[in-house]
């Protein structure tokens, strides 16, 4: 069965600075997509950035990039530059093809910006 | 943009009554999910649906049902809820090839059962 890991329940970072965010994921199916969802407090789900498992290079959203890395099975979000607004829980998640193409999520990780 | 609209943000109902969620898009979009939310556990799938009047369970289905009598609503409901059913409901919708589209997310239900 397919899953997706995120091991840091939370993280801190100081405004300005990059950061990592962890996501490690199990399939067997050759194809899947890869997503990062933001989720701020007031509770809307608001998508990031996408991989595709065939995608050679990594995808770049402004300040998102993703460090895909398919042989570890590892799709970790980086955030460069903190933002205070960046204060979120971040979601990582794969699009299931052989299951109606509908998503397994991560457990999530609580991101802090600190001033 | 997508729309994705939950009928309510927050609701607090009873044990044993029978609760409604509703969600509807307006974007035309075939797939439509119900995911609840619970901390250190991520988003875990309901029910999805494919088309008018198609279902499929989902990886936690018991306890609930769903209806999809027309394309842009999609209807979650609790048939004698529990107190274990307090959670963050979310319900998305995407097209049907998706490939690199995500699902849209409305802005979730805080569903209490006391």
């Amino acid at each position: 069965a397919q899953k997706i890991t995120q091991t840091q329940p939370g993280m801190f970072v100081q405004e300005k600075e990059a950061v990592t965010l962890d996501c490690t994921y199990d399939t067997s199916d050759p194809s899947y997509g890869l997503f990062w969802y933001k989720q701020p407090s007031s509770g809307e789900m608001i998508f990031l950035i996408y991989q595709g498992s065939y995608d050679q290079q990594n995808a770049t959203e402004g300040r998102y990039s993703l460090n895909f890395q398919k042989a570890r099975k590892s799709a970790n979000l980086v955030i460069s530059a903190s933002q205070l607004g960046d204060s979120a829980m971040y979601f990582c998640a794969m699009r299931r093809d052989n299951y109606g193409q509908n998503f397994v999520f991560g457990p999530g990780t609580r991101l802090s910006v600190l001033p | 943009d997508v729309k994705v609209t939950q009928s309510s943000r927050y609701l607090v109902k009873r044990t044993g009554e029978k609760v409604f969620l509703e969600c509807v898009q307006d974007m035309d979009h075939e797939n439509m999910f119900w995911y609840r939310q619970d901390p250190g556990l991520g988003l875990r799938l309901i029910y999805f649906s494919y088309d008018v009047k198609m279902k499929e369970k989902g990886d936690i289905p018991e306890g609930y049902s769903v209806s999809r009598e027309k394309k842009e609503r999609f209807s979650l409901i609790l048939e004698s809820a529990s107190t274990n059913q307090t959670s963050m409901y979310l319900c998305a919708s995407s097209l049907v090839e998706t490939s690199n589209q995500p699902q849209h997310f409305g802005d979730g239900t805080r569903l209490s059962i006391l």
